[in-house]
């Protein structure tokens, strides 16, 4: 069975850095790409993060430079480092699953973990 | 980027009725080495994670009544739930994966009237 279960969310002064993890099971990462996504309070999903089959990884404009995905296949865990935070990060972030490498859909999600960004 | 935009933003169909939910996308994202559509569907329920209906624009997730379909091609597409049931209340999901960032469309909220 395929689980995917995220932890780091926390509260975090704007500035700060805080790193997610997503701990997967059920399937190995190098066959799936990994992907975040998160939706702020009362808003619509963002895909903010990827990290494809080969190692590549891609991210919005918004968190060029500030955010860092990645993954460590032999503990079947990927991550998300977020540096330099803002209140406009404040969001659930979600860790999915690719239905193969990439160019595919999101089949697994996780339950989300929650960051808040404020003084 | 690719954008994607669905309409309404929010819909209120009486229960057994047909509910329809459009997606458009500011460029094909029709894949043309398996000539398929790069469009999924999904349901968010309150409390919730996501969930996949449908992929490659009209075939349904493992598990999903076929109450719910997919349809159209290159740049317009098409959620159709046939008869609306009182647990089918969410938000609903277009997402393009043709072409990183795989965007969502902004939901559409479907009610009971």
């Amino acid at each position: 069975e395929v689980q995917l279960v995220e932890s780091g969310g926390d509260l975090i002064q704007p500035g700060g850095s805080l790193r997610l993890s997503c701990a997967a099971s059920g399937f190995s990462m190098n066959t799936n790409y990994m992907s975040w996504v998160r939706q702020a309070p009362g808003k619509g999903l963002e895909y903010v993060s990827a990290i494809y089959g080969d190692g590549t990884t891609r991210y919005i404009d918004s968190v060029k430079g500030r955010f860092t995905i990645s993954r460590d296949i032999s503990k079947n865990t990927v991550y998300l480092q977020m540096n330099s935070l803002r209140a406009e990060d404040t969001a659930v972030y979600y860790c999915a699953r690719g239905m193969r490498t990439s160019n595919a859909p999101l089949d697994y999600w996780g339950q989300g973990t929650l960051v808040t960004v404020s003084s | 980027d690719i954008v994607m935009t669905q309409s309404p933003d929010s819909l209120a169909v009486s229960l057994g009725e047909r509910a329809t939910i459009n997606c458009r996308s500011s460029q094909s994202v029709l894949y043309s080495s398996n000539n398929k559509n790069n469009l999924a569907w999904y349901q968010q329920k309150p409390g919730q994670p996501p969930k996949l209906l449908i992929y490659w624009a009209s075939t349904r997730e493992s598990g999903v009544p076929d109450r719910f379909s997919g349809s159209g091609s290159g740049t317009d597409f098409t959620l159709t739930i046939s008869s609306l049931q009182a647990e089918d209340v969410a938000v609903y999901y277009c997402q393009h994966y043709a072409s990183s960032p795989y965007t969502f469309g902004q939901g559409t909220r479907l009610e009971i009237k």
